[in-house]
């Protein structure tokens, strides 16, 4: 079983649309969570980071993770052409980071 | 602020040639330095990490090896490449302390070995 593993897509949706990208992952000690975004032949950015449960946002953009279910999420609002990406889940333990593969998203104007 | 540099950005080498890729960071000392390798939907592989100078943790052995001759410095070498070392390689660094959880890559370079 792989530690994280996130449904790849793609997704596609309208401008103005809730984006809502998904992981799930397998070692109830991961306690830091991060959402990169990934446009095409660039390096992945970082979009967001969280620690232990809950949510946090950050403009347009939420991000929540579920312990309990071993579930991370990260939600988009108003969705936007230039949030086409190709965003991955990751988290981190003991000095190793573990990511997902990806999900790509095109927002349609 | 931190920064971190890759070159070049695209690199075309036939099968056997030497590779060197190159990355730097600006702004942080000590930083724990990574080199990834990312195939299309296979995801971010690993190949090699460092946590100081000249100390340097393999992931994957293969055709690849990497060095850190300064603090700030990772490079990615091979001596002869191969068809299958085409990708796309990133470089990227963690802060040892607060933010040693967050990974801040470099642009990346995409490799076509023909």
């Amino acid at each position: 079983q792989k530690e994280v593993e996130q449904d790849p897509g793609p997704l596609s949706v309208p401008e103005g649309a809730i984006v809502s990208l998904n992981c799930t992952y397998s070692n109830s000690a991961f306690q830091y969570f991060m959402w990169y975004r990934q446009y095409s032949r660039k390096g992945p950015e970082l979009l967001m980071y969280t620690y232990s449960s809950g949510n946090k946002e950050d403009g347009r953009f939420t991000a929540q993770v579920d312990k309990s279910s071993k579930y991370i999420s990260l939600f988009i609002r108003d969705s936007q052409p230039s949030d086409s990406a190709t965003y991955l889940c990751a988290t981190y333990t003991g000095n190793q980071f573990y990511f997902g593969t990806g999900t790509s998203l095109t927002v349609i104007p | 602020s931190q920064t971190i540099h890759q070159w070049p950005a695209t690199l075309v080498q036939p099968v056997g040639s030497p590779l060197s890729l190159e990355c730097t960071v600006e702004g942080t000392s000590n930083p724990n330095l990574y080199w990834y390798r990312q195939a299309a939907g296979r995801g971010l592989q690993l190949l090699f990490y460092s946590v100081g100078i000249g100390q340097i943790s393999s992931e994957v052995p293969q055709n690849l090896s990497a060095s850190r001759p300064q603090d700030r410095q990772f490079i990615l070498s091979s001596k002869k490449l191969l068809l299958s070392d085409s990708g796309f390689y990133l470089c990227a660094w963690s802060s040892i302390g607060v933010t040693n959880e967050k990974l801040f890559f470099g642009s990346g370079t995409q490799l076509s070995v023909l």
